[in-house]
């Protein structure tokens, strides 16, 4: 089956560390984002990527540091830097072209981080 | 910063009600729209897209953009309670390719 695929579900950081949020898609979309989400709260973009070698920051990205080494795979680091990790972080990736539906974000299930 | 405005709700409607859901954005290069729906503690998933003005129907779903107004709606007929949930607005930003999404409407819909 088609999808995305986010590990781990949960995950639990100390004070000081860095942590690594895995995205795997297999839809052959070419562009794939990172989102953090917040109780309460819409959905704020980390960083994204239209092509492999290749990714931005979005509007919250201090802290974060991600990678796209292949299409498949987007994975965000989270550091120490990042003063208040504790969030649902959501991947997601589309056909990226266009403006039509086919730029719909599909969504993996998310990894609930939290900072013990 | 381009933004996305919804109301964050709770919005409560009895069931076989109309729920109308309200949007509005800033960015006036905006043109497409999509409406997720998001049950409590998982990920979003889309429920309707719209790019042209006026309305577009899909089952129990409609969606309204009104560009001159920069607003975007969505009407939910015959509500059920598993229709309560949160739901989310979002422009793709031209700019970006990426979605702007707001914070959210949390819907309820009462037995």
């Amino acid at each position: 089956d088609g999808g995305i695929t986010q590990s781990p579900k949960y995950l639990f950081r100390k004070e000081g560390q860095n942590v690594t949020l895995s995205c795997e898609q297999n839809l052959n979309h070419d562009a794939m984002y990172w989102y953090r989400q917040d109780p309460g709260q819409g959905l704020r973009l980390i960083y994204y990527s239209q092509i492999v070698n290749d990714f931005q920051k979005g509007d919250i990205a201090e802290g974060y540091s991600v990678s796209r080494e292949k299409k498949e795979s987007f994975p965000l680091t989270v550091t120490s830097a990042q003063k208040n990790p504790t969030a649902f972080y959501l991947c997601a990736s589309s056909i990226s072209t266009g403006t039509g539906k086919n730029t719909e974000a599909f969504f993996g299930q998310g990894t609930r981080l939290t900072v013990v | 910063q381009k933004e996305v405005e919804q109301n964050s709700g709770p919005l409560s409607v009895p069931e076989g009600a109309i729920a109308s859901l309200n949007c509005t954005y800033s960015d006036r290069g905006s043109q497409s729209f999509f409406w997720y729906r998001q049950y409590s503690g998982k990920s979003p998933e889309l429920i309707m897209f719209i790019y042209s003005n006026g309305d577009k129907e899909d089952g129990r779903f409609t969606a309204q953009l009104n560009k001159a107004s920069q607003y975007v709606s969505l009407l939910i007929r015959d509500s059920q309670p598993s229709d309560s949930a949160t739901y989310l607005c979002a422009s793709l930003d031209t700019g970006r390719r990426a979605l702007t999404f707001g914070s959210g409407t949390r819907l309820q819909v009462q037995p």
